[in-house]
């Protein structure tokens, strides 16, 4: 049974400096893994997907990796604003067709 | 990208009562629908996924009696939690995939509070 793990559970961080967020998964076989920003009380917006043969995406100052063999996926912040505080959450996809959601990581940027 | 609409945002309810919630897709059609429910602070559970036209497959631990699925159409999914709780109070969030990709668009959620 797959099992995605986040950490930090929360961080707490200066405006501007780079952040990177951690997903591990404990199956590797995995069609697709997924960055989700959920604001409180808020449903989720998709920030990043990678498929199973990619290494990386990016979109503006976000970069997320995955290495299915290791069974991790990072999310990198660059430059983080107030308006980044939210909660990341990553999710794995793999032959159940379903999503695996992670723990969550609470990111608070102050200014 | 795709958007999913939730209906009502929040509901209170008494106990004993059942509140329907609705999940549309606005701009694309949703062969498969999600529905997912959020503690405080936790993660998101699946309870279940529908295919239009079939009846929902519902998660382990998850009463199918309790929580009625119904995704009669392409563009609307219901959840309807019966005989409501208070241990019910949670946030329920749908999501939504088009036969023509494999990526899933979330709603805005739900907030029931059962008194």
């Amino acid at each position: 049974k797959q099992e995605v793990t986040q950490i930090p559970a929360a961080l707490s961080v200066p405006e501007g400096e780079n952040l990177v967020l951690n997903c591990s998964f404990t199956d590797s076989a995995i069609y697709n893994l997924q960055w989700f920003r959920q604001d409180p009380g808020k449903g989720l917006t998709s920030l990043l997907l990678i498929q199973s043969s990619q290494r990386e995406q990016t979109s503006g100052r976000l970069n997320a990796s995955l290495d299915k063999s290791s069974g991790r996926s990072t999310l990198y912040i660059a430059a983080s604003q107030p308006g980044d505080s939210a909660t990341y959450l990553c999710a794995s996809r793999g032959d159940t067709d379903k999503l695996i959601f992670g723990t969550g990581t609470r990111l608070q940027v102050f200014p | 990208g795709a958007v999913v609409s939730q209906h009502p945002s929040w509901v209170i309810c008494k106990s004993g009562t059942s509140v329907k919630i609705e999940c549309r897709s606005l701009d694309f059609q949703a062969t498969t629908m999600f529905w997912y429910r959020q503690f405080p602070k936790q993660s998101l559970m699946l309870m279940a996924t529908s295919n239009e036209g079939s009846k929902a497959t519902y998660e382990q631990g998850v009463e199918k009696d309790k929580f009625l699925i119904n995704h009669a159409s392409l563009t609307l999914s219901t959840l309807t939690v019966t005989s409501a709780h208070p241990e019910d109070s949670s946030f329920y969030i749908c999501s939504a995939r088009g036969l023509s990709f494999y990526e899933q668009y979330f709603g805005p959620g739900t907030r029931l509070t059962v008194t």
